[in-house]
């Protein structure tokens, strides 16, 4: 079974506050690392997909790195919005990448104004 | 269509009974996911399908599931003799190669009573 952790579970910061995640995986037979981002009552919505050792990603004012050799993935919210508040998962695929994610519990982050 | 289309939205239905949920992918998208959350769980790989391959159903959870993806395209989830266990969301994803992300739809909310 393939072994997916995030934490923290939860997370509560307030309007302005930077904060990050972690995603640890078994750094064995890896090929690609995806961040989610999952709001009440919509899809999830692809963020990041990772492939490559010290890769680092960014998109507007949220960022991921990754670190295959010791397996994690950190993400990171520069000023946090209200609009923020979401689940954040990640998936992992290994091998040949036909192989499907298996994703973490996920961060719930709750930004309050 | 322009993402992938879950229906019906939300389902109640009586212990012992079946129900069908039914995912439209993307156009052109060749690989279709299942997966499911149950309350406090991780999103929980169900089954994939991938061209003209054989699915992987390695994740359906016990023989009542079962499902099947007509011409490459549509597909139908089905559960048979539903059991209060199987509540969950079930969202289905399509992907166009295994380098990019899933586009999820908005899922299906079944609840057996």
């Amino acid at each position: 079974i393939l072994n997916v952790e995030q934490s923290p579970q939860s997370l509560h910061v307030q309007e302005g506050d930077s904060t990050n995640f972690t995603c640890s995986f078994p750094s064995s037979n890896f090929y690609a690392l995806h961040w989610y981002r999952w709001e009440t009552a919509k899809s999830p919505e692809a963020l990041f997909v990772m492939t490559l050792n010290g890769d680092e990603k960014k998109k507007g004012r949220i960022s991921a790195t990754l670190n295959t050799k010791e397996g994690y993935s950190y993400l990171y919210i520069k000023g946090s919005q209200p609009e923020d508040s979401a689940t954040y998962l990640c998936g992992l695929t290994m091998n040949s990448g036909y192989s499907t994610l298996t994703f973490g519990k996920g961060t719930m982050l709750l930004v309050s104004p | 269509g322009a993402g992938v289309s879950q229906s019906p939205s939300n389902k109640v239905t009586e212990k012992g009974k079946d129900v069908e949920l039914r995912c439209d992918p993307i156009s052109g998208h060749t690989a279709l996911y299942w997966y499911r959350q149950s309350l406090g769980q991780g999103l929980e790989f169900l089954i994939y399908f991938q061209g003209n391959s054989a699915p992987d159903k390695s994740g359906l959870p016990s023989d009542r599931f079962s499902a099947e993806r007509t011409g490459g395209s549509v597909s139908t989830l089905t559960i048979q003799r539903t059991q209060q266990e199987d509540s969950a969301v079930y969202l289905c994803a399509s992907s166009t190669d295994r380098g990019r992300g899933y586009t999820f739809g908005s899922g299906t909310r079944l609840t057996v009573v």
